[in-house]
């Protein structure tokens, strides 16, 4: 079945110490988004892919570092966690950007939860 | 910026209904509908889109007034498995905004 797939599931780091989490997609979608989800919120979009174009969410700490080497990996580097990093971070794709007719939907991944100790 | 749900959490016996707001301060293009359980990531349920053409989730109604910036998600004859916190999404040209959720749980 085409899917989103994160690694790992759980990630448990030391503060300031660098993590990278990872997304994969076996749907060849074009857009590839990265969410940060804490107990009880919203998903907060990070960032996200259209192909090979990256934009960055104006409120996105600068800890927060994302690579596309191809349609099907992704991934979010985040390069000194702090206590306040932790959450679940789900990674999306949907086929094309909304754009005005908004009609495309996203696939979440399973999601990687992760501890700052 | 971010779309207002109401209400906020609600509590249902197995086979009542349910209705649950999404309020938007901007123009809306189209809104998506999401449902997830805890622990677990979003699941796609529906996107209303402008002119009233509808995709998704067979058994979930909404609706969608593009005057009022608002969009309603009905839920009838609840199931247990209805259970879990729902987002309304507002799609912007290239990504979508998420609301503050709405947390609904059934029981038997």
């Amino acid at each position: 079945d085409a899917m989103v797939i994160q690694n790992p599931r759980y990630q448990v780091t030391q503060f300031g110490k660098p993590v990278t989490l990872s997304c994969s997609q076996t749907l060849n979608h074009n857009v590839m988004y990265w969410y940060q989800q804490k107990s009880s919120q919203a998903p907060k979009l990070l960032f996200h892919y259209y192909d090979k174009d990256f934009n960055n969410e104006a409120d996105t700490p600068d800890n927060f570092q994302s690579r596309r080497p191809n349609t099907s990996f992704c991934f979010l580097d985040i390069r000194s966690p702090g206590l306040g990093d932790a959450a679940m971070y789900l990674c999306a794709t949907s086929r094309d950007p909304p754009g005005e007719t908004g009609s495309y939907e996203q696939y979440f991944g399973p999601g990687t939860r992760l501890t700052v100790t | 910026q971010q779309p207002v749900q109401s209400p906020q959490a609600v509590i249902l016996r197995e086979g009542e209904d349910a209705v649950i707001n999404c309020s938007s301060s901007k123009a809306l293009y189209s809104v998506h509908w999401y449902r997830q359980k805890h622990g677990e990531a979003p699941v796609f349920l529906m996107i209303l889109l402008k002119g009233g053409e509808q995709k998704g989730h067979e058994k979930i109604s909404a609706s969608f007034n593009e005057k009022k910036q608002q969009s309603s998600l009905y839920l009838t004859a609840s199931q247990l498995s209805y259970s879990g916190t729902y987002f309304c999404g507002t799609a912007r040209t290239d990504k979508l905004i998420f609301g503050t959720g709405t947390r609904l749980q059934v029981f038997p």
